[in-house]
């Protein structure tokens, strides 16, 4: 079957570093994406992964190991506007969204 | 700047009720796809469409749900008749689908609450 999961919610400090982590198994594998998603907006797109490794976009970084199934959204210097959801996705012949992973920030 | 417009962004309706939702893709784009989010199940997808033709509607109920795509700039969602576990925000998405990586463009969504 095809299954995504994260961690329901994560607290963390502003000026801190997170990670939040997805594991997924799937039938098949055509890459991975973040989503970020405030309350009451749509989602929009962080990060897409396809081979192994680490992809850095200023203070979001994505790491991805399809060996493991595993993949993080690494997020520094937190601030409070990245208090949102986090989605993991994994594209096969369609995409699948995770259950999203709420990140509260405390000032 | 393009970005995918649906409508209504809000809808109260009672039990029995249809209820059609629009999108407006994204010019250009050439994959349209229809989500639907819940607290417990998180986002859903329920339909999608390359070129105008459906792809995939397996995430949708058969019975009371539709999607169209009359042409490439509209796509609609009908429920029809609505029920109570129905309510739902409902995203549309559009895409170019041209490589894996090209990342879909989310709506605003529209919440429907039905009693």
């Amino acid at each position: 079957g095809q299954n995504i999961d994260q961690p329901t919610e994560m607290t963390a400090t502003e000026g801190a570093i997170v990670q939040i982590n997805c594991t997924y198994q799937t039938s098949g594998f055509n890459g991975l994406f973040w989503y970020q998603q405030h309350a009451g907006e749509a989602p929009t797109f962080l990060s897409y992964n396809v081979l192994d490794g680490l992809e850095e976009k200023g203070r979001f970084s994505s790491f991805l190991s399809r060996s493991k199934g595993y993949s993080y959204l690494l997020l520094k210097e937190l601030q409070m506007k990245d208090s949102a959801s986090y989605l993991c996705a994994v594209t096969d012949d369609k995409i699948i969204f995770g259950k999203g992973t709420r990140l509260h920030i405390l000032p | 700047d393009a970005r995918v417009t649906q409508t209504p962004r809000h809808k109260v309706t009672e039990m029995g009720q249809e209820v059609t939702m629009r999108c407006q893709p994204i010019l250009g784009h050439n994959t349209v796809f229809w989500y639907r989010q819940t607290m417990m199940q998180g986002l859903e997808l329920l339909a999608y469409f390359r070129n105008r033709a459906p792809l995939d509607d397996s995430g949708m109920p058969k019975d009371r749900f539709s999607a169209e795509m009359p042409d490439a700039t509209l796509a609609t969602l009908k429920i029809q008749p609505s029920e109570p576990r129905d309510s739902a925000v409902y995203f549309c998405a559009s895409g170019s689908a041209r490589r894996p990586s090209d990342t879909q463009y989310f709506g605003p969504g529209t919440r429907l609450t039905v009693l």
